[in-house]
C-alpha cells in the first residue's frame, strides 16, 4: 500500500528565506507526483506536475524535483513571501491505480 | 473556462440523516473523483466516475455512492451518516481516458460538519 510521508509537519520562517518541503513515498511505481496548496478551508490549488521520467519542475519561485528511485521529492521556495503561507500536499499517482495518494502536509508559515 | 465547482459550501447535519453533495467538472472533463478530507489529514479516496460509470473505489463503505450525469456533473451521497463523516469533501476532474495519468482539478470544496 502506497504510503506518503511529508516532513516537517509544521515551519516557520522569516520572510525572504528560502525553504525546503520534503515528501516521501514507499511504492516508486508512480506515473506522477504533484504538489499542491491549500489554504485554511479551501480546496486544493495544483503548483508543479512531475512526470516519472522527470527530475524537476520550475515555477517562478517553486522548484520541485523527484527523485522515483529513492521515493522522494522536494519543494523549493525560494523567497518567501507572507503569501505563500498555506498548507502544502505532495501526492502521487501509482500504477495500477485511479487516484491520488496524499501526504498529511507541511503548514507553512511566513512570517512578515 | 469554467471550473470544478461544488454546493453547498457548507452543510449541517445530524447523525442518521442522509446527505447529497454536487459536483460540476471543469468544462471538457469526463472525469470526476471524490476525496474525503478529514481535519489535520491529507485527502483520501472515496471514488471515481468516468463516463456516467465508477471506475475505481476507495476504502469507504457501500453507504458511500455516487453518480454521474451526461453532462459529467456528479454526486456524492451518503446515507447513515456518522460523526467521523464530518470532513472536507473535494471534488476533482481530469481529462482522458482514466483520468489518472491527468492534472486533476479541484473544487473549493464541501466542508460537512455532523452532529
Amino acid at each position: 500500500k502506497q504510503e506518503v510521508t511529508q516532513i516537517p509537519a509544521a515551519l516557520s520562517v522569516p520572510e525572504g528565506e528560502n525553504l525546503v518541503l520534503n515528501c516521501s513515498f514507499t511504492d516508486s511505481a508512480i506515473y506522477n507526483l504533484q504538489w499542491f496548496r491549500q489554504d485554511p478551508g479551501k480546496g486544493l490549488t495544483s503548483l508543479l506536475l512531475i512526470q516519472s521520467s522527470q527530475r524537476e519542475q520550475t515555477s517562478g519561485r517553486l522548484n520541485a524535483s523527484l527523485d522515483k528511485s529513492s521515493g522522494r521529492s522536494t519543494l523549493y521556495i525560494a523567497a518567501s513571501q507572507p503569501g505563500d503561507s498555506a498548507t502544502y500536499l505532495c501526492a502521487v499517482f501509482i500504477i495500477g491505480a485511479n487516484n491520488l495518494f496524499f501526504g498529511t502536509g507541511t503548514r507553512l508559515t511566513v512570517i512578515p | 473556462e469554467t471550473g470544478v465547482t461544488q454546493s453547498p459550501t457548507h452543510l449541517i447535519k445530524t447523525r442518521g440523516q442522509q446527505v447529497t453533495l454536487r459536483c460540476s467538472s471543469q468544462s471538457g472533463h469526463n472525469t470526476v473523483s471524490w476525496y474525503q478530507q478529514a481535519l489535520g489529514q491529507g485527502p483520501q479516496f472515496i471514488f471515481q466516475y468516468y463516463r456516467e460509470e465508477e471506475n475505481g473505489r476507495g476504502n469507504f463503505p457501500p453507504r458511500f455512492s455516487g453518480l454521474q450525469f451526461p453532462n459529467y456533473s456528479s454526486e456524492l451521497n451518503v446515507n447513515a451518516l456518522e460523526l467521523d463523516d464530518s470532513a472536507l469533501y473535494l471534488c476533482a476532474s481530469s481529462a482522458g481516458t482514466s483520468g489518472a495519468q491527468e492534472t486533476q482539478y479541484f473544487g473549493p470544496g464541501t466542508r460537512l460538519l455532523v452532529l
